[in-house]
């Protein structure tokens, strides 16, 4: 079965601090993790895929299939971060469809 | 622009009075769901649908109905709303049903 765990609710870090959210998932395929972020007041927007191994606004995450892992991760972080993260997982097969973690609401202080 | 529209962005009713919330996407998506949002829940899909006419339940479809009777729209379906139901619901869409969803602006419902 398809699971995703973010087990962090709340992580609170001052700017210019290092950040990690955590997501770790199970699944028996070739799993597609994805990152979506959601702004206060706004509504859920993409921010990264694994496949695209890209940055954007700084962040960046590493699909480990060793440790079944998909952290997010910043190196230092900006007032404008704070929001709602929530990592998906998703597969190929015809009855796989896209899930969510609970997500973790990172709050950056100045 | 390529978006996704519900409407209304916000409603407050009272239990047992029947109400609908449109979701309307001009991107050709196959792929339409229905999630609600609660505090230390997350996202919970109640509903589905892989294409016209096609639906299939969620993690959470107790109290809701939805049809699918073209592509662009998927509305959602409370027959019967009791407070329980009060919630942020987002309708999203993809082209297909493992790829990146686009969501709407969300629905605060508040059931009395």
């Amino acid at each position: 079965a398809q699971r995703v765990t973010q087990p962090e609710k709340l992580l609170s870090v001052f700017k210019g601090a290092p950040v990690e959210l955590k997501c770790n998932y199970s699944y028996s395929g070739s799993p597609e993790l994805f990152w979506y972020v959601q702004y206060s007041r706004q509504r859920l927007q993409l921010l990264l895929r694994h496949i695209s191994r890209e940055s954007i606004k700084g962040f960046t995450a590493d699909l480990n299939k060793g440790e079944t892992s998909f952290h997010l991760k910043k190196p230092f972080a900006q007032e404008e971060d704070s929001a709602m993260y929530y990592c998906a997982l998703s597969g190929r097969g015809s009855t796989d469809k896209l899930i969510f973690g609970t997500g973790t609401r990172l709050q950056v202080f100045p | 622009e390529a978006q996704v529209t519900q409407n209304p962005r916000y409603l407050i009713t009272v239990t047992g009075k029947k109400l609908t919330v449109t979701c309307s996407q001009n991107m050709n998506h196959e792929y339409m769901s229905w999630y609600r949002q609660d505090p230390g829940l997350g996202l919970r899909q109640i509903y589905y649908s892989m294409n016209v006419e096609v639906t299939d339940k969620g993690d959470v479809p107790e109290g809701y109905k939805v049809s699918r009777k073209e592509k662009r729209n998927f509305p959602l379906i409370l027959e019967s709303p009791s407070p329980n139901q009060t919630s942020l619901y987002f309708c999203a869409s993809s082209l297909r049903q493992y790829q990146p969803q686009h969501f709407g602006d969300g629905t605060r419902l508040s059931i009395l």
